[in-house]
């Protein structure tokens, strides 16, 4: 089975610029998480989707943004970017169901963002 | 408020045993751990949550301490595969649809032969 997949790989960019990262859950996974992982620190939670609905959002300015399609898929959208953006960017698919008390995240390989 | 992990680094020999905790200020709901070795995405080892059971996985145990608001994992007879950072990641409620992750500060475990 195949698992999360995120695209690109890696991208550079210059300061101001605009990018979108790509990610597409592991089937049957309704939710995508996205995540910003800075060098040396842990990932930090930027937005959560599910069934295509906006379900949390982290302390992340509005040049972040995000999306979820009908097939689950999901699109991180950063405007104006800064140097300070330069990360890996982490998506994680889950399968929640309302009955069971679990909801493990598993991730994809990330996008690696440098901003020059 | 970011989980605290400890300690921040530990170097062993294949074999010896490590112990990792991870301390929250708020009350938790649930504790997932994952390692991440250099260059790669986080991987899920396991979940434990409130009420729930110790979890164990071949050498990797934990545990949660719901008064202390503490988890603790334990890797007994370390292999040179379990080198990486493991990462604590907290979740504070159970909203049905919502499962935000805090994770904490990591901690660098490095297994020599």
């Amino acid at each position: 089975d195949a698992g999360v997949t995120q695209s690109p790989t890696h991208l550079i960019k210059t300061r101001g610029q605009q990018v979108t990262l790509r990610c597409s859950p592991i089937s049957g996974h309704k939710s995508v998480s996205w995540y910003q992982q800075v060098l040396g620190q842990g990932p930090q939670f930027i937005f959560q989707y599910y069934e295509k609905e906006e379900r949390g959002r982290g302390n992340f300015p509005d040049r972040f943004s995000a999306r979820q399609f009908p097939n689950y898929s999901s699109e991180l959208n950063v405007n104006a970017l800064l140097l300070g953006d330069s990360a890996l960017y982490l998506c994680a698919s889950s399968f929640i169901l309302w009955m069971i008390r679990t909801d493990t995240q598993y991730f994809g390989p990330g996008t690696r963002l440098t901003v020059l | 408020q970011q989980p605290v992990q400890s300690p921040q680094a530990v170097i062993l020999r294949e074999g010896e045993d490590a112990v990792i905790n991870c301390s929250s200020s708020k009350a938790l709901y649930s504790v997932h751990w994952y390692r991440q070795k250099h260059g790669e995405a986080p991987v899920f080892l396991m979940i434990l949550l409130k009420g729930g059971e110790q979890k164990g996985h071949e050498k990797i145990s934990a545990s949660f301490n719901e008064k202390k608001q503490q988890s603790s994992l334990y890797l007994t007879a370390s292999q040179l595969s379990y080198s990486g950072t493991y990462f604590c990641g907290t979740a504070t409620s159970y909203g049905g649809a919502t499962n935000k992750l805090i994770f904490g500060t990591g901690t660098l475990l490095a297994v020599q032969p």
